[in-house]
């Protein structure tokens, strides 16, 4: 399973946009990209997932370059209630699980 | 989507006793799994819980100590066996209902343990 590194946080304020980068070097040619988010005191809820280049749904938007080593996902006019743990994971869907890493702590201020 | 219930919400239990934790899904699922969490970490994988064999355990869980149960397609229950403090943590339910597990998955609102 593909080991994949964020920062460990991020602070933004309300309205803007917020990009949160994920790197994994050693993604194999099936592997999916996902990101879950957490809220405090609650199970991490699916935010989008993707393979290749763009991936937008109603919540967020997720960009992968063509090399894959990296994927950012997009969070368009953060508001407070974005605050939040965010996971990068990497898994091939063959695979029987998919790992949590340390996840990214964003705190939006007003 | 597959909304998930846990019981009990949360627990004080005191050390050498076992706690059962189960987890309810108002509808069929393919994969049930059991993860633990401690306070301000990330999700730790214990086990697969498979329908009518034994669950598939992740390194450094063990069945004695965390035996799992899934009896039929919406059901399973996660036992910590004679607790000590270090088993304080958050416990959390998923479950998808895709083929695979890169497949959405959907979380429970997670059991709080605290061992005395």
């Amino acid at each position: 399973l593909a080991k994949t590194t964020q920062p460990i946080s991020m602070d933004s304020y309300e309205g803007q946009e917020v990009n949160i980068t994920c790197s994994h070097n050693n993604i194999a040619t099936n592997d999916y990209i996902t990101w879950y988010q957490q809220f405090p005191s609650q199970g991490p809820r699916f935010i989008i997932q993707g393979y290749k280049t763009k991936v937008t749904n109603e919540v967020a938007s997720l960009f992968i370059p063509a090399d894959r080593k990296s994927s950012t996902l997009s969070l368009p006019r953060v508001s407070l209630s974005d605050t939040a743990v965010y996971y990068c994971l990497v898994g091939d869907p063959l695979d029987d699980k998919i790992i949590f890493g340390k996840g990214t702590r964003l705190h939006i201020l007003p | 989507s597959a909304v998930i219930s846990q019981k009990p919400s949360r627990d004080i239990c005191q050390r050498g006793t076992s706690l059962t934790i189960q987890c309810q899904v108002d509808s069929q699922v393919t994969m049930m799994f059991w993860y633990r969490q401690q306070p301000g970490q990330s999700l730790t994988l214990i086990a697969t819980a498979n329908q009518g064999s034994e669950a598939t355990y992740e390194s450094g869980f063990v069945i004695d100590k965390f035996p799992i149960s899934r009896p039929n397609l919406t059901f399973s229950t996660l036992t910590v066996s004679n607790m000590s403090p270090e088993d304080s943590s958050i416990y959390l339910c998923s479950v998808t209902t895709g083929r695979h597990s890169t497949d959405t998955q959907y979380f429970g609102p997670g059991t709080r343990l605290t061992v005395l």
